[in-house]
């Protein structure tokens, strides 16, 4: 299993411009996850899902997009990027809330708007 | 939403000694604490876990205790050494599945 994978690990953008921060994994869990840190900061919750067609916001939603056809893959849009959102950006994945409920994280990617 | 507290921000110790922190949560109907450690430039590695029906769980050096009464929670870390410095991170689970962080505690142990 390769867990949860990431794309791109680094990425620099202009103001304006957009990209698509790419997660897929391997083992089979419903619920996936996406967060940003900012440095020295904990982790925000940006947007989640429970399964294939069904996202929900989180704590930090504004300015991206997420969607989610497939149980493996789970893409993080940003439309036009600004400053603000330089971060880390962390995809991670659990099973179920009752089982296997362990959250485990891809190695992130580390964006930067100029 | 779920609001997850984290004290300290720093902690630092002499290597052997014990480190605590401490974490606070707002909702009730959470039920699962994870604790994550993060190393320099990597992504947050489960540490431990404990689940709302336990009060405390132990895994070797490491330690968990959880008070749903008050709402608190705390990662304890006996005999410290030096491969234990990094940024430990509390979360709470809520009903819904979505995991929410404290701001993180940076531990550094002195050789």
């Amino acid at each position: 299993n390769a867990g949860v994978t990431q794309t791109p690990k680094f990425r620099i953008l202009k103001i304006g411009q957009s990209m698509t921060l790419q997660c897929t994994q391997d083992m089979n869990h419903n619920y996936m996850y996406w967060y940003r840190q900012d440095p020295g900061m904990g982790l925000k919750l940006i947007y989640y899902s429970v399964g294939a067609g069904i996202t929900d916001k989180g704590e930090v939603p504004n300015g991206y997009n997420v969607s989610r056809s497939t149980t493996e893959d789970f893409p993080l849009r940003l439309e036009l990027a600004a400053p603000s959102q330089t971060s880390v950006y962390f995809c991670a994945s659990s099973y179920s809330k009752r089982v296997n409920e362990k959250l485990f994280f891809g190695s992130g990617t580390q964006l930067s708007v100029l | 939403g779920e609001n997850v507290e984290q004290h300290p921000s720093t902690l630092s110790v002499q290597e052997g000694d014990s480190a605590v922190i401490k974490c606070t949560y707002s909702d009730s109907a959470s039920n699962y604490f994870p604790w994550y450690k993060q190393e320099l430039g990597k992504r947050p590695q489960l540490i431990i876990d404990i689940r709302s029906n336990v009060g405390e769980k132990k895994d070797q050096r490491i330690a968990v205790t959880l008070n749903k009464t008050a709402k608190h929670f705390s990662l304890h870390i006996t005999e410290t050494q030096p491969e234990d410095s990094a940024v430990y991170f509390c979360a709470a689970r809520n009903n819904f599945n979505k995991f929410y962080f404290g701001s993180g505690t940076k531990l550094n142990v002195k050789p």
